[in-house]
């Protein structure tokens, strides 16, 4: 199984372009998560689906929007990049119950540059 | 605000126990403990998680003390690639938003 597949790997952008992230998990999970890290950070939180057809906001939402397009693939996208988003992006997913664990399974991640 | 609380950095010799403290002081009664590592810029990758009972797997064991108020995560014998920075976070059920803190840097010197 390929797990959680974020494409592309590494992306540079101009100021005020748009772009679309995208991520796909092959592991039936309800959950899909974006995280964003930058140098020396952890990760925050910038959109999550809690299932298919719902999305929330996390910590960090500003300057993003997110298609949650079937249950397999969550997209986020850029409509206008700035320099502050410069970072490292993660896709995760998770298979959400009331009893059993919740661990995550991260992509590789996209490394994007705004200039 | 963070659920946990972590050393910003460690370091441990090869071949020793490594032992990365976490604190989570809030903690519910429902609520699970999972770690995480995350080498170099690559994606976190999951080591393990508990409810109450200490566990081990593979990769590491977790003690989780009587009163779940904090936990260790154990690398019985640390090598140099676990060098990473290791997250521990708290939740679950339905509304269980996965937030991570900065970690603890871990550096396995020879």
């Amino acid at each position: 199984n390929a797990g959680v597949t974020q494409t592309p790997k590494f992306q540079v952008l101009k100021t005020g372009q748009s772009m679309t992230l995208q991520c796909a998990q092959d592991m039936n999970h309800n959950s899909m998560y974006w995280y964003r890290q930058d140098p020396g950070m952890g990760l925050r939180l910038i959109y999550y689906s809690a299932s298919e057809g719902t999305t929330d906001k996390g910590e960090v939402p500003n300057g993003y929007n997110v298609s949650r397009l079937n249950k397999r693939e969550f997209s986020l996208r850029l409509e206008s990049a700035a320099p502050s988003q410069t970072s490292v992006y993660f896709c995760a997913s998770s298979e959400v119950s009331l009893t059993e664990d919740e661990k995550l399974f991260f992509g590789s991640g996209t490394q994007l540059s705004v200039l | 605000d963070a659920k946990t609380t972590q050393p910003p950095s460690m370091d441990c010799a090869e071949g020793r126990a490594a032992n990365l403290p976490c604190n989570h002081s809030t903690i519910s009664g429902n609520e699970y403990v999972y770690w995480y590592r995350q080498i170099h810029s690559q994606g976190p990758q999951y080591i393990i998680h508990g409810l109450k009972n200490n566990e081990t797997n593979e990769m590491a064991s977790l003690i989780i003390t009587e009163d779940r108020k904090s936990s260790t995560l154990i690398l019985p014998h640390a090598t140099l690639r676990d060098t990473a920075v290791y997250y521990c976070i708290v939740g679950s059920g339905g509304s269980y938003i996965p937030t991570f803190g900065r970690g603890t840097s871990l550096i396995v010197h020879p």
